[in-house]
């Protein structure tokens, strides 16, 4: 099985940006868990979103998580700066879980 | 304060052994499924296996299936991966995730001859 994400988005500050999570396995629902993580150079994962929609405590209320055309989606809406990361969604095939190649965001 | 802390990464031989730990703090560790996903350098993220709060469920990715094995002690907070007959590619950092919410910082893994 084979989780897809775009390879790079580029969004302007302020600006609204869609990241996406396929599957090969056909449409993403929210059987699958569709989760998602940011990761900035040097450090460690983030989660930032779980269950399709749910934010943690810590995530910023500009990230948000829903299903979109068959796959999983992070929608940011007002880019900021500290946003540009690595960001993966992960979801979860009866057992075990699968992440997605990445997508690296740019906010330019 | 939540923490995880990953340890035991080194470099190793190819055919190698060798045990990573995580110790959890700052939440209630039994009640939390317990994963490790690795990162290759400069690759993306890889699940690897995660196991049951109460340790009697475990699932694992079929590149690691017969030669890893995760195990708990939810009396030390700790969940640990057990990783045999390592190959080159198993090179990584190495790291523990509680649930789907915290991670550890990681811990380096090299095998190289």
């Amino acid at each position: 099985t084979v989780v897809t994400q775009e390879p790079s988005l580029t969004v302007s500050p302020g600006g609204t940006v869609t990241l996406t999570c396929a599957s090969s396995a056909g449409t993403v629902t929210s059987d699958y868990n569709p989760s998602w993580f940011q990761q900035k150079p040097g450090q460690p994962p983030k989660s930032l979103i779980y269950y399709t929609t749910n934010r943690h405590s810590w995530t910023p209320a500009r990230f948000s998580g829903s299903l979109l055309g068959g796959k999983g989606a992070l929608t940011l809406s007002g880019a900021q700066p500290e946003d540009e990361a690595e960001y993966y969604c992960l979801l979860h095939y009866s057992g075990p879980w699968v992440f997605g190649g990445g997508t690296k965001l740019t906010v330019l | 304060e939540v923490q995880l802390v990953e340890s035991g990464g080194d470099l190793v031989q190819p055919g190698g052994s060798l045990r990573l730990s995580c110790a959890a703090s700052g939440f209630t560790f039994s009640n939390f499924w317990m994963t490790w996903v690795r990162q290759a350098p400069g690759k993306g993220l890889e699940w690897l296996v995660n196991i049951k709060t109460d340790g009697t469920v475990t699932y694992y990715v079929d590149s690691v299936r017969g030669r890893f094995a995760i195990s708990r002690d939810n009396a030390k907070n700790s969940v640990y991966l057990h990783m045999s007959s390592l190959r080159v590619e198993d090179t990584a950092v190495y790291y523990c995730m509680a649930n789907l919410d915290y991670w550890g910082q990681g811990t380096l893994v090299t095998v190289s001859s």
